[in-house]
């Protein structure tokens, strides 16, 4: 039962343009969302998060939108550069204890 | 380096064998999660620990799996009998949570720990 859903199992953008990852969830209880990014052979590095009674988070490159009513979000990176270049995650929780329920990732490349 | 830490980072074993990882939270940390992930998937959960308590296991987490908090600071999770479907990269990560107005907080992950069985 996969909850959460990227769609878009890769993206490359050339550096200095914007980046945009998508991401649909259906479990209308999540209440939490993030991003995380991952290198090969590394753990999931937090980027940033949104919780539900917001629809905008900004975070110096990184924006996260949220659309509650259509149940989705997505990660804007702005502008991108070589070292974005990575996989993303899009994660969702929701109660009180933080399990997080993650998506397939984007892996995303950035060209110079 | 105040980060989450895992143990081993790679392990090699044969079918049948037992296998036990360790993960080193964030010291102030009270929540502790285990996740595994194969190629081309997200993280996918497997088992939480607040404090010392486990308090819920994913139906993934066979009889041959568990994982122990003692004293609510590491953790370790052991495979016993492994086969070769366990091969994964196994994720810990820990969060503060479960105070007034951040219920919920980022989780940070370790590094992991690639187990690959032959």
């Amino acid at each position: 039962d996969q909850q959460v859903k990227q769609n878009s199992p890769s993206l490359s953008v050339q550096e200095g343009r914007i980046s945009i990852l998508n991401c649909d969830y259906t479990n209308s209880m999540f209440d939490y969302f993030l991003w995380y990014k991952k290198y090969p052979a590394e753990g999931p590095t937090f980027l940033i998060s949104i919780s539900s009674i917001k629809d905008k988070n900004e975070d110096g490159r990184f924006t996260v939108f949220l659309n509650k009513s259509a149940k989705h979000l997505s990660l804007h990176i702005v502008p991108s550069q070589p070292g974005d270049s990575a996989v993303y995650f899009c994660a969702a929780s929701g109660g009180s204890w933080g399990k997080l329920q993650f998506g397939a990732g984007t892996q995303v490349v950035v060209t110079p | 380096d105040t980060g989450v830490s895992q143990n081993p980072r790679h392990k090699i074993t044969k079918r049948g064998q037992n296998v036990t990882f360790r993960c080193d939270p964030i010291s102030e940390h009270n929540r502790l999660y285990w996740y595994r992930q194969t190629l081309g998937q997200g993280p996918e959960f497997l088992t939480y620990f607040q404090n010392e308590a486990q308090l819920e296991k994913s139906r993934l987490l066979s009889d041959r799996f568990s994982a122990e908090r003692p004293k609510g600071s590491f953790s370790t999770l052991e495979i016993q009998r492994t086969e070769q479907g366990d091969s994964a990269m196994y994720l810990c990560a820990s969060s503060l949570g479960g105070f007034r107005g951040r219920e919920n907080t980022e989780a940070f992950f370790g590094q992991g720990t690639r187990l690959t069985v032959v």
